[in-house]
């Protein structure tokens, strides 16, 4: 089967970094990407990885290390308004689908 | 400027209705998404459209029937609800995958149905 692991919840306090991990198993692999959704919204684009390696925009990180089904996001000087569940997303196929199989989500919560 | 905008954004109804749910995007992406997502949060692809041509069925029951009348626009007729599908519907679009590069997608802002 395919699947893609992420701890349940991370509590932080607000300045502080905190990592989310995901790890996957799926039949292919064509790049890892984040999602940020709040309670109640949609889910937003954060972040992709195609290759193994750190991608920075701001103050979120994204890492991938393709030989070992793992990636992680990097959230740094943690705000109010980062608490909200993330999601890791691996793209399984190629051709024009694009189909993402999403993890089981990570819910995050800043505490001042 | 909405980009993926989904209506109604509420859906409540008896079970054994049929609903349709519609969905439209003005970013000229080629590809569209349905995705359910359950009372644990777990977001997952119902179907995918590619220029009104379907590329993703998932395992889905026959109740549920997408049709997209052109590339802006995939709407969602579900028959016959039952309790289990009281969810949040997500609509989403994406450029085309087909450089082999993963698309962001973007996602409108959900209709939540709930059966009685």
């Amino acid at each position: 089967g395919q699947s893609l692991e992420q701890p349940s919840e991370v509590t932080a306090v607000e300045g502080a970094i905190v990592q989310i991990n995901c790890t996957y198993q799926t039949s292919g692999f064509y790049g890892l990407s984040w999602y940020q959704q709040h309670d109640g919204g949609a889910p937003t684009f954060l972040s992709y990885n195609g290759l193994d390696g750190l991608e920075e925009t701001g103050r979120f990180s994204s890492f991938l290390s393709r030989s070992d089904s793992y990636g992680y996001l990097l959230l740094q000087e943690l705000q109010m308004k980062d608490s909200a569940s993330y999601f890791c997303a691996v793209r399984d196929s190629g051709g024009a689908t694009n189909k993402l199989i999403f993890g089981t989500g990570t819910l995050l919560a800043v505490q001042p | 400027d909405t980009a993926v905008s989904q209506t109604p954004k509420y859906l409540v109804t008896q079970m054994g209705n049929d609903k349709s749910i519609k969905c439209e995007q003005n970013l000229g992406h080629d590809t569209m998404y349905w995705y359910k997502q359950d009372s644990k949060k777990f977001l997952k692809i119902m179907f995918s459209y590619n220029n009104k041509e379907l590329i993703i069925n998932e395992t889905v029951p026959n109740r549920f029937s997408p049709k997209s009348p052109d590339k802006a626009h995939l709407n969602l007729h579900i028959n016959s609800l039952e309790l289990g599908d009281s969810a949040v519907y997500f609509c989403a679009s994406s450029q085309d995958g087909g450089n082999g590069l993963s698309q962001p997608q973007h996602f409108g802002d959900g209709t939540r149905l709930s059966i009685l």
